[in-house]
């Protein structure tokens, strides 16, 4: 079982509406959470972490449960420049340096 | 600042070939790690370090080995290629842990026939 999992999609959206997509964790004692964008053949950058009370930045809103041990991502009136993969990143608790675990991402499409 | 750069872009080698990819930051920053990006699989950790002098293992280190002389240079040494070593390699930076901002650089294509 991989230890982060992510409905590949993709996830075809029509701009300025709504989509929303969820990422699965299994090791219940990680702390750490997080989005990176990564745009076709470049490198990932990060979105935005994800807190325990949940967090917005503009149109995006992540959320944690930790009771079923997912986080979500939602984005608010699509732009045609939201087209990208979105990785859910969790730490690992191995070590006080931890060791990050990539989920193999999640593809949005936006659409005129 | 340049932040995290790569070298080369693209390379193609033969099995048993040898090369390093080089990774450079200017952040100043103590973590470093080499990833690599396969379809349909996550980033997976190949090595990582939290300083200069310090490296340490990730999830799939076999054929490949590290160093980290200063706190700016991470190179990635492939040591005898194989085909399965296909893939894209990033390498990132951050400032002290992974759980920092990681900072991408533009990534290396390899392909190894």
């Amino acid at each position: 079982r991989k230890e982060v999992e992510q409905d590949p999609g993709p996830f075809n959206v029509p701009e300025g509406a709504t989509v929303a997509f969820n990422c699965t964790y299994s090791n219940s004692a990680s702390q750490s959470f997080f989005w990176y964008r990564q745009d076709c053949r470049k490198e990932p950058k990060l979105l935005m972490s994800v807190y325990s009370s949940g967090n917005e930045d503009g149109r995006f809103t992540a959320q944690l449960n930790r009771a079923s041990q997912y986080i979500s991502l939602l984005i608010r009136d699509s732009k045609l420049s939201d087209s990208a993969t979105y990785l859910c990143v969790v730490n690992g608790v191995t070590d006080s340096w931890g060791k990050l675990q990539f989920g193999a991402g999640t593809q949005v499409v936006v659409t005129p | 600042n340049a932040g995290v750069t790569q070298t080369p872009k693209f390379q193609v080698l033969k099995t048993g070939q040898s090369m390093t990819l080089q990774c450079a930051q200017d952040m100043n920053h103590e973590y470093m790690s080499w990833y690599r990006q396969d379809p349909g699989m996550g980033l997976r950790l190949i090595h990582y370090s939290v300083g200069a002098g310090i490296t340490d293992q990730g999830e799939v280190p076999n054929g490949y080995n590290v160093s980290r002389s200063t706190t700016e240079d991470f190179p990635l040494r492939l040591l005898s290629a194989a085909p399965s070593q296909t893939s894209v390699y990033f390498c990132a930076s951050s400032y002290t842990t992974s759980t920092d901002t990681q900072y991408f650089g533009p990534g290396t294509r390899l392909t190894v026939l």
